[in-house]
């Protein structure tokens, strides 16, 4: 069966960081990248980054790679312009972190995790909610 | 960063009439790498259509996606009880992915 499983809800204090886990089972790993996705209450959805692997493939993955952040660690990332320098994604074995530094209360939210390979992001994790308060 | 703008923000419809939700985008997509989501509360959204008119697999015939360049849409017939919601358009074209903000599907 595949899933993305993700961590219970969370609580943390302004100026705080936060590192959530997307555990992928039941497909092959490398095949697929990794979006984080987040949704304030009442909002809509926001595209924060993706995580995809390195090596050869598809001209997708290649332009993924060339703009590649240095940050990333082990695998490629790409993150949105308004996190950048606050959002790192890293991959261990077949889970995909997603840490993000310097919380405020603007961070509250659910945070979702979902798998891509170039036809939509057909499967998502359950969402992590956090909430961020003093 | 390709912007994504919906129509309507709200569409107020009756079961077994059809819906069509409208998304635009600030610039071309490439490939036209358009996809669709519908959400309900509490629920991660579904994939409904991928590269502007593919369905997503066990998705009803019913939907359907159509566009290219910078218009697309997606259009709902005979629509069902479970089909009132939220449904989100993205991009997926640019290394930047982006999603619009949404149209809400309520029942009349």
């Amino acid at each position: 069966q595949v899933q993305l499983r993700q961590s219970g809800a969370a609580m943390k204090k302004p100026g705080a960081s936060l590192k959530l886990p997307c555990e992928a089972s039941g497909y092959k790993f490398d095949a697929y990248s990794i979006n984080w996705v987040r949704q304030a209450p009442g909002q809509g959805l926001e595209w924060m980054g993706i995580w995809t692997h390195r090596g050869p493939g598809s001209s997708y993955r290649k332009k993924l790679e060339a703009m590649m952040n240095p940050r990333s660690g082990g695998g490629s990332a790409i993150y949105a312009q308004k996190f950048q320098g606050r959002v790192t994604m890293t991959r261990e074995m077949s889970t995909v972190y997603m840490e993000l530094t310097g919380l405020t209360s603007e961070d509250t939210a659910i945070y979702y995790c979902a798998r891509e390979e170039g036809d939509g992001m057909d499967v998502w994790g359950q969402g992590t909610t956090v909430t961020v308060s003093s | 960063d390709i912007a994504l703008t919906q129509s309507p923000g709200t569409l107020s419809l009756s079961p077994g009439e059809r819906g069509t939700l409208s998304c635009r985008a600030s610039q071309s997509v490439s490939n036209n790498y358009v996809a669709w989501y519908q959400q309900k509360p509490g629920q991660p959204p579904r994939l409904l259509i991928f590269a502007a008119s593919s369905r997503a697999t066990d998705i009803p015939d019913r939907f359907s996606g159509s566009g290219s360049g910078t218009d697309f849409t997606l259009t709902i017939n005979k629509l069902e009880p479970e089909d009132f919601g939220m449904y989100y358009c993205q991009q997926y074209g640019s290394s930047i992915r982006t999603f619009g903000p949404g149209t809400k599907v309520e029942m009349k």
